[in-house]
């Protein structure tokens, strides 16, 4: 079965320090994988996606993953947290048992603290 | 741009009762698909549909029900509620290529439902 795990609950960080959420798959053949955050009582929004290319993908409001196929993680990255960035932020994966809808992992949320 | 539309935010059903959550978008997207959100568990795809007139069953289909009559429009249908079904349920979007989802998905804001 194809799967995203995400393994923290929660991470904390202070603001200005650089944050990382993790995340590794699990899937057959090549992945097509992405971030999502999700601010309270709202719908998830798309952060960035990696289809193929440069390792290191660009996405909305500074956020960054590294695409690592060695060690199957698509780890988040952001240089200077923001208390705004506080919220709980999803894995996914391209699920071929599932039509190509997207798998979610279970969600990390972050807490940046002033 | 109204994007997703879900519709009731909030409903509150008794054991065996039997409801509609509605959602349409008004981006021409082919694809869409209903989730379940529940507390450490992340999304679980219930349903999805690639096309009008085409649906599939998810990862947790039972106990619900969908249909594709329009591109516009996916309903999902709760045939007998239980109190397992108490969630989060957000509708999503995405105009996909063939060979499945390869951009965003556009979700809508969410229906919470609680079955006493």
């Amino acid at each position: 079965a194809q799967s995203v795990a995400q393994p923290e609950d929660q991470v904390n960080v202070a603001e200005g320090n650089p944050l990382t959420v993790k995340c590794t798959y699990s899937v057959s053949g090549n992945p097509y994988l992405f971030w999502y955050v999700q601010y309270p009582n709202r719908g998830l929004q798309f952060l960035l996606k990696y289809i193929t290319g440069d390792n290191l993908v660009k996405g909305s409001y500074g956020f960054e993953a590294e695409f690592n196929k060695s060690q199957t993680s698509f780890h988040l990255k952001k240089p200077s947290a923001l208390v705004s960035d506080s919220a709980l932020y999803f894995c996914a994966v391209r699920d071929i048992n599932a039509g190509n809808m997207l798998t979610f992992g279970g969600g990390t949320r972050l807490m940046v603290k002033p | 741009n109204a994007g997703v539309t879900q519709t009731p935010k909030f409903q509150v059903l008794k054991t065996g009762q039997s409801m509609t959550l509605q959602c349409a978008q008004d981006m021409n997207h082919e694809y869409m698909s209903w989730y379940r959100q529940d507390p450490g568990m992340g999304l679980r795809l219930i349903h999805y549909s690639v096309g009008a007139g085409i649906t599939d069953q998810g990862e947790v289909p039972n106990g619900y029900n969908v249909s594709r009559s329009t591109t516009e429009d996916f309903p999902l249908r709760l045939l007998s509620a239980a109190p397992s079904q108490t969630s989060v349920y957000f509708c999503a979007s995405s105009p996909g290529l063939a060979g499945g989802v390869t951009g965003e998905l556009f979700f809508g804001e969410g229906s919470r439902l609680t079955v006493l």
